[in-house]
């Protein structure tokens, strides 16, 4: 069965970090495309990044140049790096796997809230 | 960036009703259009892909159709269940964007 679990949100000031997992099971992080989608409460939702089977990268403009996406393959987790944080960061965020046909997001975790906040 | 538009932004419909959903992109994306559905607190889910093709698992009353700028989802007959809010999403090219949303609602 198929799972993607996000941990490492919370509460962070203005400027700060914070680093996102996004731990999977079921499947092989390496040999898929894996995005990270995010919400602002009462909002809608927002692509932020992907990452290709390949390695290659891709962002947001809202986030390029602080945000970045990676892998651990023996650890088959996927992470967002998230540096000189926003309050408009502020939101729910989603780790996905696509596919590599459509790209369409078939697996969704079950969301991770930071806030940025002093 | 391709720009999503969705509309309705929000519909009241009973149960049993035809719904409609629009979605159009400003420029051509093919047939790489997907949908999802979300219900409130949780994540979203995958309905329709590839403009027409039904995600497995998805009940048949869900179809979706459209190519180039412009889709449509219909639900053929509301249930209960079917109260939430729905995204159009193409996929064409990054940035990948999500229209702004349809809330469907109990009438």
């Amino acid at each position: 069965e198929v799972q993607l679990v996000e941990s490492g949100g919370g509460l962070v000031q203005p400027g700060g970090s914070l680093r996102l997992s996004c731990a999977a099971s079921g499947f092989t992080v390496s040999n898929n495309y894996m995005s990270w989608v995010r919400q602002a409460p009462g909002k809608g939702l927002e692509w932020v990044s992907v990452i290709y089977s390949g390695g290659n990268t891709y962002y947001a403009d809202s986030v390029k140049g602080r945000f970045t996406i990676s892998r651990h393959n023996s650890k088959n987790t996927l992470y967002l790096q998230m540096n000189s944080l926003r309050a408009e960061d502020t939101a729910v965020y989603y780790c996905t796997r696509d596919t590599s046909t459509w790209f369409q997001s078939d697996y969704w975790g079950q969301g991770s809230l930071v806030t940025v906040s002093s | 960036d391709i720009q999503m538009t969705q509309s309705p932004s929000s519909l009241s419909a009973s149960v049993g009703e035809r719904v409609t959903i629009t979605c159009r992109a400003s420029q051509s994306i093919n047939i790489y259009l997907n949908w999802y559905q979300q219900k409130p607190g949780k994540a979203p889910n995958l309905l329709i892909y590839a403009a027409s093709s039904l995600q497995s698992g998805v009940p048949s009353r869900f179809s979706g159709s459209g190519s180039g700028t412009d889709f449509t989802l219909t639900i053929s007959s509301l249930q209960p269940e079917d109260f939430a809010t729905y995204y159009c999403q193409q996929s064409y090219i990054t940035p990948l964007t999500f229209g702004g949303g349809t809330k469907v609602e109990i009438k």
